[in-house]
C-alpha cells in the first residue's frame, strides 16, 4: 500500500528557504502513471496547489508561487522535494505531498487528475 | 485561473438528513471536478473524481453530479462521522485550484 510522508524543519526564519521532502513507500516514484504534487493549507484556511513533478523531472508550478518554488525528484531515494525561497509569515501552513494520475491530450497539453493519495502533512511556521 | 465557489460555507445538519453541497466554476471545466473530505487534523481524502465517479472504499451515501460549471456533492442519510470540511478541486486547467471549503457540523 503506497504511503507518502513529509519531513523537514517545522520552523523557518523569514527571508530564508523552506525545504521539505516527501518519501514514497510501498511503491515506486518512477511509475510512469503519476505526477507527484505539493499542496499547502494555511491555518484555518483552504488548500493551495504549489506544483507537481514527474519522475523524469518535468514540473508544473502555480504561477502565484513560481518565482520562489523549486520541486525536484530523487528516484534513487524514492523522494521528491520542495524548496520555497524568501519565505514570509504568509507561507506558514501545513504542507502536504500527494499523488495524482495525469494525461496529455492530442495537443500535448498536460492534465492532472484527482489527488488520490496524500501524506499526513507537516506544519511549517515562518517566524524569527 | 479558474475560481471555484462552494456553497454554503457552513451547514449544521442532523444525522440521517440529506446534504447537498454545490461547487460553481468560473468557466466550463467539463467533468474535471473532484471532491475531498477533510476531518480536523487530517489530510484530505478523495471521495469523488470526475464529478460522479466514486473513489474506492468511499461509502455509497456519497455521490456527485454535474458538468460544465455547476457541480453537486450529495450525502444521503448523514452520519456523525461525516462531520468534516468538504472541498472541490478542478483539474481542467493549470493552475489547479480548490474551492474555499464547506464545513459540515452534525447537530
Amino acid at each position: 500500500q503506497l504511503q507518502l510522508q513529509e519531513s523537514g524543519p517545522g520552523l523557518v526564519k523569514p527571508s530564508e528557504t523552506l525545504s521539505l521532502t516527501c518519501t514514497v513507500s510501498g511503491g515506486s516514484i518512477s511509475s510512469s502513471s503519476y505526477y507527484w504534487g505539493w499542496i499547502r493549507q494555511p491555518p484555518g484556511k483552504g488548500l493551495e496547489w504549489i506544483g507537481s513533478i514527474y519522475y523524469s523531472g518535468s514540473t508544473y508550478y502555480n504561477p502565484s508561487l513560481k518565482s520562489r518554488v523549486t520541486i525536484s525528484v530523487d528516484t534513487s531515494k524514492n523522494q521528491f522535494s520542495l524548496k520555497l525561497s524568501s519565505v514570509t509569515a504568509a507561507d506558514t501552513a501545513v504542507y502536504y505531498c500527494a499523488r495524482s494520475f495525469y494525461y496529455y491530450d492530442s495537443s500535448g497539453y498536460y492534465y492532472a487528475e484527482a489527488f488520490d493519495i496524500w501524506g499526513q502533512g507537516t506544519m511549517v511556521t515562518v517566524s524569527s | 485561473e479558474i475560481v471555484l465557489t462552494q456553497s454554503p460555507d457552513f451547514q449544521s445538519v442532523t444525522p440521517k438528513e440529506k446534504v447537498t453541497i454545490t461547487c460553481r466554476a468560473s468557466q466550463s471545466i467539463g467533468s474535471s471536478l473532484h471532491w475531498y473530505q477533510q476531518k480536523p487534523d487530517q489530510s484530505p481524502k478523495l471521495l469523488i473524481k470526475y464529478a460522479s465517479q466514486s473513489f474506492s472504499g468511499v461509502p455509497s451515501r456519497f455521490s456527485g453530479s454535474g458538468s460544465g460549471t455547476d457541480f453537486t456533492l450529495t450525502i444521503n442519510s448523514l452520519e456523525a462521522e461525516d462531520a468534516a470540511t468538504y472541498y472541490c478541486h478542478q483539474s481542467s486547467s493549470l493552475p489547479i485550484t480548490f474551492g474555499q471549503g464547506t464545513r459540515l457540523e452534525i447537530k
